[in-house]
């Protein structure tokens, strides 16, 4: 395995929660992703990390921050989360060379 | 911006056959391209990847892919389809320059029939 764990691995909460999931690795990768992955979409860009405290948005960022304050943890918040979050979140980490490690997802429910 | 597209939600291929999953992309400039696999209630594991040099990619579990620079294609081929092969595959692309980003196709499911 690559050294990526993320938790919680199962969440159910209600709309307007705060909400973090996390991501943790052993590897000292320089990147880090979120992605979320829904049916019909494959798989979408949250946000990602390029070092400690840079981070940029990917495709889908609204109503979701990151935080990334040491190398290996990356924090992904909904603030209020919102039925539409409904997901199952990938955490991946990687290099330059572009070969990504992932987790083995978070799957957050939304009521 | 980057985009990938897998035209097939599905393919269906039988047992010893030779299997091919399609991907064409876009992107600025050269491509770095890959291959992901998903077992069920699993993360994305790497198949292979292309960033330069000789036009075949071999893989792991003997997938190959062959990039074509004038059909903006990464097409992904094995020669003899195992039941086990049965999986979802995505394709990803990223700028070979600048900040890694990954883009992912929507995703194909490969059935093999026994």
């Amino acid at each position: 395995d690559a050294g990526i764990t993320q938790s919680p691995r199962h969440k159910v909460t209600e709309t307007g929660t705060p909400v973090t999931l996390r991501c943790h690795q052993t590897e000292n990768h320089r990147y880090m992703y979120w992605y979320r992955q829904d049916p019909g979409h494959g798989l979408r860009l949250i946000h990602y990390s390029y070092g400690v405290k840079d981070t940029d948005k990917g495709e889908v960022s609204d109503g979701y921050s990151v935080s990334r304050s040491k190398t290996e943890d990356f924090l992904l918040t909904l603030e209020s989360a919102t039925s539409s979050q409904t997901s199952v979140y990938f955490c991946a980490i990687g290099e330059d060379t572009g070969e990504l490690f992932f987790g083995e997802g978070s799957r957050l429910t939304v009521l | 911006a980057q985009s990938v597209a897998q035209p097939e939600d599905q393919v269906n291929v039988a047992e010893g056959n030779p299997l091919t999953v399609k991907c064409t992309y876009s992107v600025s400039g050269n491509p770095y391209l890959f291959w992901y696999v998903q077992y069920p209630n699993r993360g994305l594991q790497f198949l292979l990847k292309y960033i330069t040099g000789d036009n075949l990619v071999k893989g792991s579990y003997g997938f190959e892919a062959e990039f074509n620079k004038s059909q903006t294609s990464f097409h992904l081929k094995k020669p003899s389809a195992l039941v086990s092969d049965s999986a979802l595959y995505f394709c990803a692309v990223s700028p070979n320059t600048g900040r890694r980003a990954l883009t992912f196709g929507s995703g194909t499911r490969l059935q093999v029939q026994p």
